[in-house]
């Protein structure tokens, strides 16, 4: 069974500190891997994409990608009270694109 | 750009009641997905939709069915409603699969009594 593992958290960060969201995958063959936001009583949004080994930089967001360790990451920096969501890695399984259950981030002020 | 769009937003139903739910994708997309999710199960792949065809199922009992018309508009019917099946249902579109990601809609929260 294809599997996304996420910390469930919460994750509490100081206002300005970075905030690092980690994600591990079951299948060596997936090529796509993407992190959504989800603020509450909202649908996920989708905020990177990264499809190639080592880093996507967009804006304060960096998305990390190893394969060999089926390792993805979300670093977030300066980050904001407004970034207090949950933030979902979503792994391209061929047709079936599969959710991990989320972290919970909080950005104290 | 109009984004997804599901109709209705919210929902009470009945107990062995049956229940149909829109989509209506962003214009050009041909991929369209729905997902449950819960509190406790987080999000659940439903099927998945590509030129009216269905391309992908999840683990969710017959009585989950979906259909996709040749505009790319889709609808999700739900039988025999239970209890369990209380939850935010989510649909996405795609302008193809593999390499991009879903756009999702605003969702309908569906209540069973």
């Amino acid at each position: 069974q294809k599997e996304v593992e996420q910390n469930s958290g919460p994750l509490s960060v100081p206002e300005g500190a970075i905030a690092s969201l980690n994600c591990t995958y079951s299948d060596r063959v997936s090529q796509s891997f993407f992190w959504y936001r989800q603020y509450s009583g909202k649908s996920p949004e989708l905020i990177m994409s990264i499809y190639s080994n080592g880093d996507k930089e967009d804006g304060r967001f960096t998305a990390q990608l190893n394969k060999a360790s089926q390792y993805v990451s979300l670093l977030i920096r300066d980050s904001q009270p407004s970034d207090s969501a949950t933030y979902l890695c979503a792994v391209n399984y061929g047709q079936n694109f599969v959710f991990g259950p989320g972290t919970r981030l909080s950005v104290l002020p | 750009k109009a984004g997804v769009t599901q109709t209705p937003r919210y929902l009470i139903k009945t107990r062995g009641q049956q229940v149909t739910l829109s989509c209506s994708p962003i214009s050009g997309h041909r991929s369209v997905s729905w997902y449950q999710q819960t509190p406790g199960q987080g999000l659940q792949f439903l099927f998945e939709y590509f030129s009216e065809t269905q391309r992908n199922k999840g683990n969710f009992p017959g009585r989950f069915s979906g259909r996709q018309f040749s505009n790319s508009r889709s609808e999700m019917n739900v039988s025999t409603l239970e209890l369990g099946d209380s939850a935010l249902y989510l649909c996405a579109s795609s302008p193809m699969t593999d390499t991009y990601g879903y756009t999702f809609g605003s969702g309908t929260r569906l209540t069973v009594v």
